[in-house]
């Protein structure tokens, strides 16, 4: 199984809304990412979690709230969100922090 | 600073070959990768390349890297129309990161 899976596919919130999404590995990685990603636009790394723990944080706004419950499962929890938070959200896992990375099918989330 | 270039658009006909061009800052560099979005998904890795190495090859993929100009190279042979997608390259950096190419847009035509 090398396969990232990542639910809801599509996701439309308000601003006002509480959304998660979920991210979910079985290949045995131990880090695990979240990316935002903008039409025509490369992602941009937002968190990186390794064995659990949260490692990196690229200043991201506080209504994104990122949950690594354990070593298979990444969830980012969304609050209050603004219309420019509409992106495709990316899931990445890797063997160990650094190595090569294997993406999930992403969540288009649009903000009304 | 960190900064990766790739040209935004390239046409090739089917069967042709093609070849995306990727630039990087990073001489610290230690691994470069080739991914391939189609519309509307996820980052697919298709390879990626040590820094110690100049050339890597697989099946119809092959990765040349110039670390003295710092210039990384996706040569698709025999190019299909299932290539179309968006090709970024990217580096990783000294503290584990990934820093991504603007993406090439390649359009397979018949």
């Amino acid at each position: 199984d090398t396969e990232v899976t990542q639910t809801p596919k599509h996701l439309v919130m308000g601003m006002t809304n509480k959304k998660s999404l979920k991210c979910e590995q079985h290949m045995g990685h131990r880090a695990m990412y979240w990316y935002k990603q903008k039409a025509k636009k490369p992602p941009e790394l937002m968190f990186v979690y390794s064995y659990e723990k949260l490692s990196i944080n690229e200043s991201v706004p506080s209504r994104f709230s990122p949950e690594c419950p354990n070593s298979s499962l990444l969830n980012l929890h969304l609050h209050a969100l603004q219309p420019e938070d509409s992106a495709l959200y990316l899931c990445a896992s890797s063997q160990d922090r650094g190595l090569e990375q294997y993406f999930g099918p992403g969540t288009r989330l649009t903000v009304t | 600073g960190e900064d990766v270039e790739q040209s935004l658009f390239l046409s090739v006909r089917e069967g042709d070959s093609s070849v995306i061009n990727c630039t990087y800052t990073d001489s610290s560099s230690t691994y470069l990768y080739w991914y391939k979005q189609e519309p509307g998904a996820g980052l697919q890795l298709l390879t990626y390349i040590f820094s110690n190495m100049d050339m890597k090859q697989d099946q119809r993929l092959t990765v040349l890297l110039n670390k003295k100009d710092k210039h990384l190279s996706l040569r698709i042979a025999d190019t299909q129309t299932g290539d179309s997608a968006i090709y970024f390259c990217a580096e990783r950096n000294n503290t584990d990161k990934l820093i991504f190419g603007t993406g090439t847009r390649l359009q397979v035509f018949p």
